[in-house]
């Protein structure tokens, strides 16, 4: 268990409503991030954080933000959320970047619903 | 084109089978190579790395193959509780994680 862990765990919401995931982690990992999963896609990366307050686009960021203004805590917004927004987003964080010996942690993830 | 493509699958073998997952990237400049477990509703996990010169973990065995840039997972005597999805991960940059898009493995009795 590498302490990882996300909030809330389901949430339903409205089309058009700000949405904020939290991802809170204890093992002070420097690099953090958000992934999506949805059936025949495998996880895509949203954004991801190489420490507090730097952060960089993955392959879906359209739609959404992050913050990390600790070293713990990595949290995801959709501004305004739309039902192509409705999916599974996971939190991960390794150590030190992606080496050989690396291994990712990820949260428990989070199901959202935007109807 | 994808960063990380996968066979689809899904596979569907019997227990005790080998069975074998191929997976393809498209950055030359990838420098590291995981393959990790997500069984249904849960998070993926770690499986295993893979070395350049392969590797073998118990029943499992992972090679890579930079010239064509593709690498592979090998399960051997294959058990039920084998049964997952199968996801290639490459890291493509600095800290970019990028995963494909999965192969499920069902192990039949």
């Amino acid at each position: 268990d590498a302490g990882i862990t996300q909030s809330p765990r389901h949430k339903v919401t409205e089309t058009g409503t700000p949405v904020t995931l939290r991802c809170h982690q204890t093992e002070n990992h420097r690099y953090m991030y958000w992934y999506r999963q949805d059936p025949g896609h495998g996880l895509r990366l949203i954004h991801y954080s190489y420490g507090v307050k730097d952060t960089d686009k993955g392959e879906v960021s359209d739609g959404y933000s992050v913050s990390r203004s600790k070293t713990e805590d990595f949290l995801l917004t959709l501004e305004s959320a739309t039902s192509s927004q409705t999916s599974v987003y996971f939190c991960a964080a390794t150590p030190e970047g992606v080496s050989m010996n690396t291994e990712a942690f990820f949260g428990q993830g989070t199901r959202l619903t935007v109807v | 084109r994808k960063e990380v493509e996968q066979d689809p699958g899904p596979f569907n073998v019997p227990e005790g089978a080998t069975v074998a997952f191929n997976c393809t990237y498209s950055n030359s400049a990838s420098q590291s190579f995981f393959w990790y477990r997500q069984d249904c509703r849960k998070e993926p996990k770690l499986l295993m790395s893979v070395y350049s010169s392969g590797n073998e973990d118990g029943r499992f065995t992972a090679q890579l193959n930079r010239a064509s840039q593709y690498i592979s997972l090998l399960i051997r005597d294959s058990k039920l509780s084998d049964s997952a999805t199968y996801l290639c991960v490459v890291n493509v940059g600095a800290s970019k994680i990028i995963f494909g898009s999965g192969t499920r493995l069902s192990i039949r009795p």
